[in-house]
């Protein structure tokens, strides 16, 4: 497809596990980034890529995040031993260079009992 | 912090004009992004503005004061469509956006 694909789309864990988010921007954006968005709040900024290197991952929680993206391209995002206060939307986003128009994936929904 | 500060929600008519209002701290800027996200969808992309003064784009405008760390969102003709969430975006360092936590707009017949 021609925009964001992000999967699942939709995810629901156990307290304690890991999960894995995957981000398939579109082709030849060279930057990527990670929010997520809780109920009622703001986009939180996690993790931007530029190429495969991640220049700034300020944004990430705790060590239980991750991110790593491959061939400048497909990303994803590993949240270790999962808490409750992770569930969110976490939403990726691409854009041909930076600064410039953010495009957005629709979102992996992300369920924590 | 970025300190973007929005309007939490808005009510307006259909066919009238709305601003909504974004404030954010000066130091580290680089531009101010405004966003679209309609419940349950992905935001979309509205405008980027570096310099000051209005851009217009259609029914939608964004004026941008640097000096003043201030913007706004300026909305024309509205339509029910129009109810969405709109996101203020500060781009700081690398140019990564700071969001707000979003202006909930409801256009009412």
């Amino acid at each position: 497809g021609a925009g964001v694909s992000q999967s699942p789309s939709n995810k629901v864990t156990e307290k304690g596990k890991d999960v894995e988010l995957r981000c398939d921007p579109i082709s030849g954006h060279t930057a990527l980034y990670w929010y997520r968005q809780s109920l009622g709040q703001g986009l939180e900024f996690l993790i931007y890529f530029q190429g495969n290197s991640a220049p700034d991952k300020s944004g990430l929680p705790s060590d239980r995040f991750s991110a790593e993206r491959t061939g400048g391209s497909v990303s994803t995002l590993t949240i270790q031993r999962t808490q409750q206060e992770d569930s969110a939307v976490y939403l990726c986003a691409s854009s041909f260079d930076s600064p410039g128009e953010l495009f957005f994936g629709e979102g992996s929904r992300l369920t924590v009992l | 912090g970025q300190n973007i500060d929005q309007p939490t929600e808005m009510t307006a008519t259909e066919g009238a004009i709305v601003q909504i209002n974004c404030t954010y701290q000066t130091s580290g800027f680089n531009g101010l992004f405004w966003y679209q996200q309609h419940a349950g969808e992905a935001p979309t992309f509205l405008s980027y503005n570096v310099l000051d003064g209005l851009e217009e784009k259609g029914r939608f405008s964004s004026f941008l004061s640097r000096s003043k760390g201030y913007s706004y969102l300026l909305l024309k003709e509205l339509q029910m469509k129009d109810s969405a969430s709109y996101l203020c975006a500060k781009g700081g360092g690398s140019y990564i956006p700071t969001f707000g936590r979003g202006t909930s707009l409801i256009v009412h017949p």
